[in-house]
């Protein structure tokens, strides 16, 4: 099972239009959890945190299962802007060290006029 | 968030040379580290460099083939060695910590010939 799964996509919605995305990571010692967004050509970037309790932050809302270890983004109202590689990232342990950052392959999101 | 500055932002590189990049950081951080993206691929982690030490390199990479310098507290180079096709890449350079978001820079766009 690779470290940090996600669907490649690509997933190509609507304006308007509510996309989930979903990623599942093999450690189950994992502690921190975050999503980036990656535009093409660009670096990666900050999206949010996501926390036990699941959070959100306008538009987005994370949630985390550790029962399952899924993490989730949920994007409603889908904005053209919003078109971007979504990249799922977990802090890995490794026989009680803590480990690096593992990110995933990304999922690309397409909004379409 | 830290501004992270990185040269060259492209280059276009003869096989068997070498090119020293540079990250530039507006503030003191304490860890600062180096990935490398291939296409179409996820982020992966190359070393960690704390000023003061010696970089920790993941498996895979080694000293002799990415030698990094760490002389302050705001600045790191990592040099790709004795280049072949197979290191054209997006080479990143990123502050924060393990556990904690990290904030990177604009990457550098290598292509070799």
């Amino acid at each position: 099972r690779k470290e940090v799964e996600q669907d490649p996509g690509p997933f190509n919605v609507p304006e308007g239009a509510t996309v989930a995305f979903n990623c599942t990571y093999s450690n189950s010692a994992s502690q921190s959890f975050f999503w980036y967004r990656q535009d093409c050509r660009k670096e990666p970037k900050l999206l949010m945190s996501v926390y036990s309790s699941g959070n959100e932050d306008g538009r987005f809302t994370a949630q985390l299962n550790r029962a399952s270890q899924y993490i989730s983004l949920l994007i409603r109202d889908s904005k053209l802007s919003d078109s971007a590689t979504y990249l799922c990232v977990v802090n890995m342990w490794y026989g009680g060290s803590q480990g690096n950052l593992i990110f995933g392959k990304g999922t690309k999101l397409s909004v379409k006029p | 968030s830290a501004v992270i500055s990185q040269k060259p932002s492209r280059d276009i590189c003869q096989r068997g040379t070498s090119l020293t990049i540079q990250c530039q950081v507006d503030s003191q951080v304490t860890m600062m580290f180096w990935y490398r993206q291939q296409p179409g691929q996820s982020l992966t982690l190359i070393a960690t460099a704390n000023q003061g030490s010696e970089a920790t390199y993941e498996s895979g990479f080694v000293i002799d083939k990415f030698p990094i310098s760490r002389p302050n507290l705001t600045f790191s180079t990592l040099t790709v060695s004795n280049m072949s096709p197979e290191d054209s890449s997006i080479y990143l350079c990123s502050v924060g910590a393990r556990d904690q978001p990290q904030h990177f820079g604009d990457g550098t766009r290598l292509s070799i010939l």
